[in-house]
């Protein structure tokens, strides 16, 4: 079946970029998210791209796709202590059009 | 604009209890509604969606049941919690179309 696969922690420094790697198995893929879930809280969508684009910038967040490899990352420059979080990677599918897949999240640590 | 609500925040349950959590969306007709758990900050697992009044289909058959007796109503039951019940349960909802699905603030349950 359809999967969306993540690395399970990430240190970075206060001030350097944080990139946060997904990939995924599903060729049909059209429309991949992040979500960020600060502790105890739900999931907050962080933003998305849609499968025709290769890059979506807004603010400290940029994401690349590489469809071709079935790549997305998330950059987030001059990461901060807010920035602290579980960061999931997820996608959806015309043919799925019910459910979203959801990667099992990468946990961000912030170095001071 | 579109709301989520999700209640209790936090429940404490002895086992062989019965539970119901509940989930209301506000500012939108006919959404898909879904519920997960997640278990110890990790990834979110599917339990339940639902794509109108009535329709339930269940990703992972246990101990739960989940009904949705109006559009924007969306119910999770238990007749008898065992220990494994206890989680971080999320209601998230999103209009089809390969739009993003948005979260609520979850429900912490733990069984004694």
């Amino acid at each position: 079946g359809e999967d969306v696969e993540q690395s399970l922690f990430l240190s970075v420094r206060e001030g350097d970029s944080s990139v946060i790697n997904c990939t995924y198995t599903d060729s049909s893929s059209t429309y991949l998210y992040w979500y960020k879930q600060e502790p105890g809280a739900g999931l907050q969508l962080l933003t998305y791209i849609f499968s025709n684009m290769d890059m979506k910038q807004d603010q400290r967040l940029t994401v690349l796709l590489n469809k071709k490899d079935k790549h997305l990352s998330l950059r987030i420059a001059d990461t901060q202590t807010g920035d602290s979080a579980i960061y999931f990677c997820a996608e959806s599918s015309m043919n799925r059009d019910d459910k979203i897949i959801f990667g099992k999240g990468t946990r961000l640590h912030i170095l001071p | 604009s579109q709301t989520i609500h999700q209640w209790p925040a936090t429940l404490v349950q002895p086992v062989g209890s019965p539970l119901s959590l509940e989930c209301t969306v506000e500012g939108t007709s006919n959404p898909n509604l879904y519920w997960y758990r997640q278990a110890a900050g990790r990834g979110l697992q599917l339990l339940f969606y639902s794509v109108g009044i009535g329709q339930i289909s269940s990703e992972v058959p246990q101990n739960l049941s989940a009904s949705r007796p109006q559009d924007r109503q969306f119910i999770l039951s238990s007749k008898k919690l065992l220990l494994s019940d206890s989680g971080f349960y999320l209601c998230a909802w999103r209009i089809g179309g390969n739009q993003p699905q948005h979260f609520g603030d979850g429900t912490r349950l733990s069984i004694l």
